[in-house]
């Protein structure tokens, strides 16, 4: 059961390159979202969707886009990366409202 | 300012004491989730309330959603090292899509 798979793990910008951070699902959820969280802080939303083709933004989604072409997929973008975007990304789905999120594992980015 | 206040911020205690996390909000939710995360993880959900005054328990982790549906507590009974953790809890407004989460409680049970 592969859940919510994120790519990379690990990454290092330098200011002003791009990337982009995969996030995919394998359990057929149509609500998806991408949070941030900050050394010893909760999570904060950046974007989220309710299914393919709809997309919404949270609490934080200056700085990032999201696309949503397919179920299983739901891509961060940074295009401009900044040092205030140091943080470790947790992708989530879930199924119903009641339904717990899945979260992945997280993709640590450090920009220097 | 955060929707969800999260008390205390940090708590260290010795195996075999008790403790209570809480979580305070002036919005009501329909629904509150409380997540453990441990290091170099995604959170995991630990339980679910929906119901005013409802109290769940885990094991040794009992779990109250107040009356008015505004906050929650978390209470461990002789905590153990492998409770050690960052405790979130989460709100889903009435019709919402998303999850608000509290700002967190870092707890750690010595041996």
């Amino acid at each position: 059961n592969a859940g919510v798979t994120q790519t990379p793990k690990f990454r290092i910008l330098k200011i002003g390159q791009s990337m982009t951070l995969q996030c995919a699902q394998d359990m057929n959820h149509n609500y998806m979202y991408w949070y941030r969280q900050d050394p010893g802080m909760g999570l904060k939303l950046i974007y989220y969707s309710v299914g393919a083709g709809i997309t919404d933004k949270g609490e934080v989604p200056n700085g990032y886009n999201v696309s949503r072409s397919t179920t299983e997929d739901f891509p961060l973008r940074l295009e401009l990366a900044a040092p205030s975007q140091t943080s470790v990304y947790f992708c989530a789905s879930r199924d119903t409202e009641l339904q717990p999120q899945h979260f992945g594992d997280g993709t640590r980015l450090s920009i220097l | 300012t955060q929707l969800l206040e999260q008390s205390p911020q940090f708590l260290s205690i010795q195996e075999g004491e008790n403790l209570t996390v809480y979580c305070n909000s002036s919005s009501v939710f329909s629904s509150l989730q409380w997540y453990r995360q441990e290091p170099g993880e995604g959170p995991v959900l630990l339980v679910t309330v929906v119901t005013g005054g409802e109290v769940k328990k885990l094991k040794r982790l009992t779990f109250q959603f107040g009356d008015a549906r505004k906050d929650s507590s978390l209470h461990i009974t002789a905590a153990q090292p492998g409770d050690t953790g960052l405790y979130l809890c989460a709100g889903v407004k009435a019709a919402g899509n998303k999850l608000t989460f509290g700002g967190g409680t870092r707890v750690l049970v010595k041996p």
